[in-house]
Parts: C-alpha cells; structure tokens; sequence
C-alpha cells in the first residue's frame, strides 16, 4: 500500500526565516510525486511535479527536491503570503492514476 | 478558462435528508475525482471516473454514497441518508489526458449535517 507521510503537522517561521518541510513515501514504484498549496476555504492548488529522484523545481521562493524516498519543499525568505497547507501526494506506476495524499503541513508566517 | 466548478457552496441539512453536490470539470479533462476533506482523516479519495466511466469507488464510505457522471462535463455526489459524521469539505477535482498530470481542484462544498 503506497503511504505518504507529511513532517512537521504544523510549522510556525518568522518572515525571512528558511526552513523546508519533508514528504516521506513508500510505494512500489514512483510515477510522480506532485506539491500542493491549500490556502483556508479553498481547494488545493497545484504547485510542483517531480518525476525522477535528483529532480529540482523553483517558483518564487519555494524549490522543491527529491530522493527515492522522500521529497523536500524548500522555503527560502519567506512572506507572511506564504502561509498556507502544504500537501504532498504520489502517484504510483501500474495500472491506477490515483494520488495518495499526504496529511499536510501548516505553515504560518508571522510578519 | 473557469476551471473546475462546484455546487453550493455551502449546504446545511438535518440527519435524514438527501444531499446532493455537483461538479463541472474544466473542459478537455477526462479524469475526475471526487474527495472528502477532514481535520481528522485528511483529503481522502471517494471516487475516480476516467472517460465518464466509474474507475475505482473503492473509497465510497457505503453505500448511502453515490456518484455518477452522465456526461463529459458534469458529475454529482449524493448521499442518502445523510449523517452528522458524514459533515466534511467535499471537493472535486479532474486531470486533463495523460498519466502524470497535476490534479485541478474545485474550491469545494462545505457540508454539515446537523
């Protein structure tokens, strides 16, 4: 069973303050493992896919990375805009395209 | 492009009642899924069609849950009965062609049931 688990449930940063937040998985094998930001009262917006372990992406201050076992989000400086849930899910080779979902992280930036 | 578009937004119902929640996927998608979002369980799959054709319900709580997708641009949920435990954001969600391609969600409908 392909699992996702989320570090830290909960992060609380001062604006300028670096920090990352981790996606460890387990799954049989890797098709994509994809980065989500929820702000409160909306749905999940897509951010980041990584295919492949050694695989970077960035938009703005967030850089997202990943191994064979885990993934990192990478806040570098960040504004109290960055404030948000952060999900990460994978999708796993086979027959199935449904994503697991990890339980999320929280972040809260204070000005 | 308006993208994924749920209905209502919000809906309060007593124990007992049927509910109904809607969803129209962004054109050209021909994945959708449906999900129920909690504090305590997390976003959990409900329900996946690819094509209009009911894939994997393996995530259907029971069998007061039902989901049908009648044509390429519409899908409801309905639950009957429905239950105070069943009180959740449900959101929607489609994928256009392709096997790895990011999930656009609707902004969801709250539901409690009272």
């Amino acid at each position: 069973e392909d699992q996702v688990t989320q570090s830290p449930e909960a992060l609380r940063l001062q604006e300028g303050e670096s920090s990352s937040l981790n996606c460890s998985y387990t799954v049989s094998g890797l098709r994509g493992l994809f980065w989500y930001r929820q702000d409160p009262g909306k749905g999940p917006e897509f951010l980041f896919t990584l295919y492949s372990a050694g695989e970077e992406k960035e938009k703005e201050r967030l850089k997202a990375t990943l191994t064979k076992k885990e993934s990192f989000l990478h806040i570098t400086a960040p504004k109290p805009e960055d404030s948000a849930t952060y999900l990460c899910a994978v999708q796993a080779t086979g027959g199935s395209y449904i994503p697991t979902f990890g339980r999320g992280t929280s972040l809260i930036v204070h000005p | 492009d308006a993208g994924v578009i749920q209905s209502p937004r919000h809906e309060v119902t007593e124990m007992g009642q049927e509910v109904t929640l809607r969803c129209k996927p962004i054109s050209g998608h021909n994945s959708l899924f449906w999900y129920r979002q909690t504090m305590m369980r997390g976003l959990e799959l409900l329900i996946y069609f690819n094509n209009n054709v009911p894939i994997d319900d393996s995530g259907m709580p029971e069998d007061r849950f039902s989901a049908k997708m009648p044509n390429a641009s519409f899908s409801t949920l309905k639950i009957q009965p429905s239950e105070p435990r069943d009180s959740a954001v449900y959101f929607c969600a489609s994928t256009p062609p392709g096997m790895n391609n990011e999930q656009f969600f609707g902004p969801g409908t709250r539901l409690t049931v009272l």
